[in-house]
């Protein structure tokens, strides 16, 4: 079983519908959770950025993390065009601690 | 404020060949990092610096590769010789701290080995 599962996609979904992507883990010891945006021929960069269990909300996106399951979530809502590219999930034990990169999830948005 | 910059952008050699790869770190970051990412995959971490002194270079191979940071700000990664397996982007980054969560990557060089 590998650390962190990720469906690859790709997804497509409509401009302005909600957007649930998520990642899965075996490590229970993994406190801190990010998640990337990787456009075409660029590097990643990070979009969210949470540690242990909870909620946290910044403009459309939203990411969750549910310990107990072992499982983490990336909300974005009302999508756009622009969302369209791979995200990818990121956790580590402790602050300075190896990133572990999911395989990323492609995401289109259909205009 | 000036991202990490990377070069060359984009790299053909033959199998066998070498290649070098540099990476400018954001100013200030003291730790740097290179990170593998073939494609369809996520990034894979190679060998990570804090100034100039390697924190973790677990997963280099060794025998083929080499990194060096001197005067602990710019990097250079090498590959030699290459294999067809090194086809891959090769992402550095970079981080204020030892906080490894919140790193900046830069663009990528683009390695394809025919």
């Amino acid at each position: 079983q590998k650390e962190v599962e990720q469906d690859p996609g790709p997804l497509s979904v409509p401009e302005g519908a909600i957007v649930s992507l998520n990642c899965t883990y075996s490590n229970s010891a993994f406190q801190y959770f990010m998640w990337y945006r990787q456009y075409s021929r660029k590097g990643p960069e990070l979009l969210m950025y949470t540690y242990s269990s909870g909620n946290k909300e910044d403009g459309r996106f939203t990411a969750q993390v549910d310990k107990s399951s072992k499982y983490i979530s990336l909300f974005i809502r009302d999508s756009q065009p622009s969302d369209s590219a791979t995200y990818l999930c990121a956790m580590s034990a402790n602050r300075d601690d190896k990133i572990i990169f999911g395989k990323g999830t492609r995401l289109h948005i259909l205009p | 404020e000036a991202g990490v910059a990377q070069s060359p952008r984009y790299k053909i050699i033959e199998k066998r060949q070498s290649v070098a790869f540099w990476c400018n770190p954001i100013s200030g970051h003291a730790t740097l990092y290179w990170y593998q990412q073939i494609l369809g995959q996520g990034p894979k971490l190679l060998i990570q610096f804090q100034n100039n002194g390697v924190v973790d270079d677990s997963q280099l191979p060794k025998d083929r590769f080499s990194a060096e940071r001197l005067k602990g700000v710019d990097s250079t990664l090498k590959i030699q010789p290459a294999k067809l397996e090194d086809s891959a982007v090769y992402l550095c980054a970079s981080s204020f701290g030892q906080a490894g969560n919140t790193i900046y990557f830069g663009e990528g060089s683009w390695l394809t080995v025919v």
